[in-house]
């Protein structure tokens, strides 16, 4: 595709409930991301993949995140029972190389928990 | 944790003046990038400057890198209203880390 697309472009969910968030990088991207962004902060790493491998899961605030990206395309990160404190914005990203340079974003997933 | 601190916090400014941004960094670094936010968008990569380098140009960006003080500089020139947004900086080694970011706003 033109660019990173991510769904849903929102979601709100209740406290308790599983969410699944999609990422479709660029065809061809090697690297994906993704990232939390709380209200008026920058982007807090998360987890990281090359190809379908998950190099780094560092960022995963807790057991209840996981993430996926079984045919090195496309990606889901999973938030089981979800709190308030997950409310967020989850961006995804893709670099067409291995490694962090020129990272092309989503327009990401905003997470309201009630 | 955040590694990049962006200096100010926000920027207002009028049409044609430029605009001056800093970062900090903690760590040892490869690379720094800089990367744009409009509201509620993704972020855009700007201009990358590699530890070896000291200055780099891309149409109306300058951005300057001193590895010994661990800070970097991004300079817009004659800003336009478009150029309205937040502005990060992000260092790796290992996983790129973004600062706080710098919001900018450009009055017409």
């Amino acid at each position: 595709g033109a660019g990173v697309s991510q769904s849903p472009r929102y979601k709100v969910a209740k406290r308790g409930q599983d969410v699944a968030l999609r990422c479709d990088p660029i065809s061809g991207h090697v690297s994906l991301f993704w990232y939390q962004q709380a209200l008026g902060q920058g982007p807090e790493f998360l987890t990281y993949f090359q190809n379908e491998a998950q190099l780094d899961k560092s960022g995963l605030p807790s057991d209840r995140f996981f993430a996926e990206r079984p045919e090195g395309s496309v990606s889901t990160l999973k938030i089981q029972r979800t709190q308030q404190e997950d409310s967020a914005v989850y961006l995804c990203a893709s670099s067409l190389h291995r490694g962090n340079e020129k990272l092309f974003f989503g327009s990401g997933t905003q997470l309201s928990v009630l | 944790s955040q590694q990049g601190e962006e200096d100010p916090q926000a920027l207002s400014i009028q049409e044609g003046e430029n605009a001056t941004m800093n970062c900090s960094y903690k760590t040892s670094i490869n690379n720094l990038q800089w990367y744009r936010q409009n509201s509620g968008r993704g972020l855009v990569h700007l201009i990358l400057i590699r530890s070896n380098e000291r200055e780099k140009h891309s149409g109306r960006l300058r951005v300057t890198l001193d590895t010994s003080k661990k800070s970097s500089s991004l300079l817009i020139t004659a800003s336009r209203a478009a150029d309205t947004a937040s502005y990060f900086c992000a260092t790796d080694p290992n996983k790129l880390v973004f600062g706080a970011g710098t919001i900018l706003r450009v009055k017409s």
